[in-house]
């Protein structure tokens, strides 16, 4: 069975300042999917990377970075300079190859509260 | 290009009463699926649908059913409510295409139950 853990329940920074939100998964599969996401106070899950596990390179977008380990089974989410803009509930999220047409199901972590502080 | 669309936004019923809640996929996404958001809580997988039919299920009871249409369209129907189903609804859709995917949330339906 999938499982994915966000061991941090809340977070505050202020802003301008660097975080590190944790992701730890287990899968008993060799080909899945990690992914991001970003929940505001409006409730939309907002899409922010996919990550296959056969592609360990480290990905920058902007602010944002991601870490991906398969050794330590992690995949980190890093705001640098963090924005009061980045407040929200973030989400670690995985998905098992399902067979050819699909990732099938995503099994989401319990979510990371990110609160900035101007 | 119009996102993943969902209503109502909002829903208030009593125990025991009947609920369908309907999402519109992204334009050109073909699959639909349907999460439980309990308060404080990561997102549970309901059911996902493809082709009209249900490919796969989470650990929801049969009271959770659901449709396809052949646009693409879905509906999310809940009998028997109870007051633990009070959550936000999400439906997401994707297409799988050259073994890449990734899922589009709608703005979700809140359903609280009396």
């Amino acid at each position: 069975a999938q499982k994915v853990t966000q061991a941090q329940t809340e977070i505050s920074v202020v802003e301008k300042e660097d975080v590190t939100l944790d992701c730890v998964y287990e899968t008993r599969d060799t080909t899945y999917y990690l992914f991001w996401y970003k929940q505001p106070p409006s409730g939309e899950l907002v899409f922010l990377i996919r990550r296959n596990s056969f592609d360990e390179q480290n990905e920058i977008s902007g602010r944002y970075s991601w870490n991906f380990q398969k050794s330590t089974s992690s995949f980190n989410f890093t705001i640098t300079a963090s924005q009061v803009v980045d407040s929200a509930v973030y989400f670690c999220a995985l998905s098992e190859n399902a067979g050819g047409t699909s990732y099938g199901k995503l099994t989401f972590g319990q979510g990371t509260i990110l609160t900035v502080h101007p | 290009d119009a996102g993943v669309t969902q209503s109502p936004t909002h829903l208030i019923k009593t125990r025991g009463q009947q609920v369908t809640l309907r999402c519109s996929p992204k334009s050109g996404h073909d699959t639909v699926s349907w999460y439980q958001q309990a308060l404080g809580q990561g997102p549970q997988f309901i059911f996902q649908y493809y082709e009209e039919e249900e490919r796969q299920r989470g650990n929801f009871p049969d009271r959770f059913s659901g449709h396809q249409f052949p646009n693409y369209s879905s509906e999310l129907n809940v009998n028997a409510l109870l007051l633990g189903d009070s959550a936000l609804y999400l439906c997401a859709s994707s297409f799988f295409f050259a073994n890449q995917e990734t899922q589009y949330f709608g703005p979700g339906t809140r359903l609280l139950v009396l």
